[in-house]
Parts: C-alpha cells; structure tokens; sequence
C-alpha cells in the first residue's frame, strides 16, 4: 500500500504486506530528517533518520528513501505486522535550527489480518 | 526507567484557571523541548531550552511561559487557560546540536481539557 501523509490519511495494509508511506517536505534547507512512529496514546517514537548526504538508509524491516530533488522522504516497511499499526510522522530539521523538528501530517497506519 | 517522565498524564480544568506540567528527563540530554499536539495529530514546537537557555520560542501566547530550572528539568506553565488550549502537550529532549542535529525523545504527553 502506499499513501501521502498530508491530512492523516489511512492505509490498510494487510499483514505480511509491505507498507509505503510518502512525505512531501518543504525547506530545501533542511539536512536532517526522522521517521516517527506514534501509537495511541503515546508519545512519537524513532525509528529511522536520514541525513542529506544520504539518499538511503536501512534498518530493521524499516528503509528510508530521500530524494532531495523533488524534497521527498518515504518510510518503506518490509512484512508489515500488526504491531505496526500507528500514525506515522515524518520530521525535518536543519543543523542551524537548533534541533526545532518540523512535523508532517502523519498517516495512520491500519493493518489488517 | 521512564526517559522523558512528564506529569500530569491527564489534566481536566475550567477556562481561565492557571495550570502547570512538568518534565524530567534522566538521558543527560541538555535540550528540551515542549511540542502541542491539536485534535487533527498535527504536533507543532512551543518552545526549546538548551542548558536552561531558551533558544525557540515560536509563536505562542504569553499565557505560556515554561521554565527550566536545570537542564533535567522544563516545566510549562499556562496561565488563564482557554477552550483552544485542550490538546495534547509533549516534552521532548535532545543531546546538543554539535555534530548536527539529533533525534528527539518523547514523553508520553499530557492531555490537557479545557472546559
């Protein structure tokens, strides 16, 4: 499944399926970006981060895709699992920001058995 | 062990009263930060303190003033509380920006109601 997270949108995605979250980021000036994981009544939870020299970068199930070009950011999971379920945010900063993160939308995440 | 610990979970308060939350954290970080949390998800920073020093205060009514005591420590107090307040308040901190900007640590937040 895939989906741009603009207005929290859903994605159902069944178990066992891979998930595609896209983000749309705004400042070209931004070198440093974080997926967030955010489950019902928690607090956001790292996942992955990518800097600006990178265009790629795994981690357990997760990878992240940047294309700085089009100023784009995607979460890909690999077997999505029900665990998985959750509103997923994508965050930019800049090293001269002082580590203010900007926040996406968020898109929910359901996944289905 | 609780790494950004944040209190009250749960506040339920009448407009124009004053509250407080406060937050700790224990990962030796030295920056913090307080993000609002509305009812569409949208999280969106308050305000930031590094070393106690506030170096982000975004637009946000005075009503809101936070403090940190030390840099564990970034309490927020908001004064004559309003309807629009209600949202869910979260901490956050970080290990400094040298070497480039880091990830932040959440609390779990703290539901704010304003009735």
């Amino acid at each position: 499944g895939e989906s741009v997270g603009l207005h929290l949108p859903t994605l159902s995605v069944q178990e066992g399926d891979n998930s595609i979250i896209n983000c749309a980021y705004s400042n070209s000036a931004s070198d440093y970006f974080i997926w967030y994981k955010q489950e019902s009544g928690k607090g956001p939870q790292f996942i992955i981060d990518i800097r600006s020299n990178m265009d790629k970068r795994q981690g357990q199930r997760v990878t992240v895709l940047l294309n700085k070009t089009v100023k784009h950011l995607s979460l890909q999971i690999a077997a999505t699992q029900p665990g998985d379920s959750a509103v997923y945010f994508c965050a930019e900063t800049s090293t001269d920001s002082w580590g203010k993160l900007q926040f996406g939308a968020g898109t929910q995440v359901v996944v289905t058995p | 062990d609780t790494a950004v610990s944040q209190t009250p979970k749960y506040l339920v308060t009448q407009m124009g009263n004053d509250k407080s939350i406060k937050c700790e954290q224990n990962l030796g970080h030295d920056t913090m930060y307080w993000y609002k949390q509305d009812s569409k998800k949208f999280l969106k920073i308050m305000f930031s303190y590094n070393n106690k020093e506030l170096i982000i205060n975004e637009t946000v009514p005075n009503r809101f003033s936070p403090k940190s005591p030390d840099k564990a420590h970034l309490n927020l107090h908001i004064n004559s509380l309003e309807l629009g307040d209600s949202a869910v308040y979260f901490c956050a901190s970080s290990q400094g920006a040298s070497g480039g900007p880091r990830e932040l640590f959440f609390g779990e937040g703290s539901r704010l109601t304003v009735l």
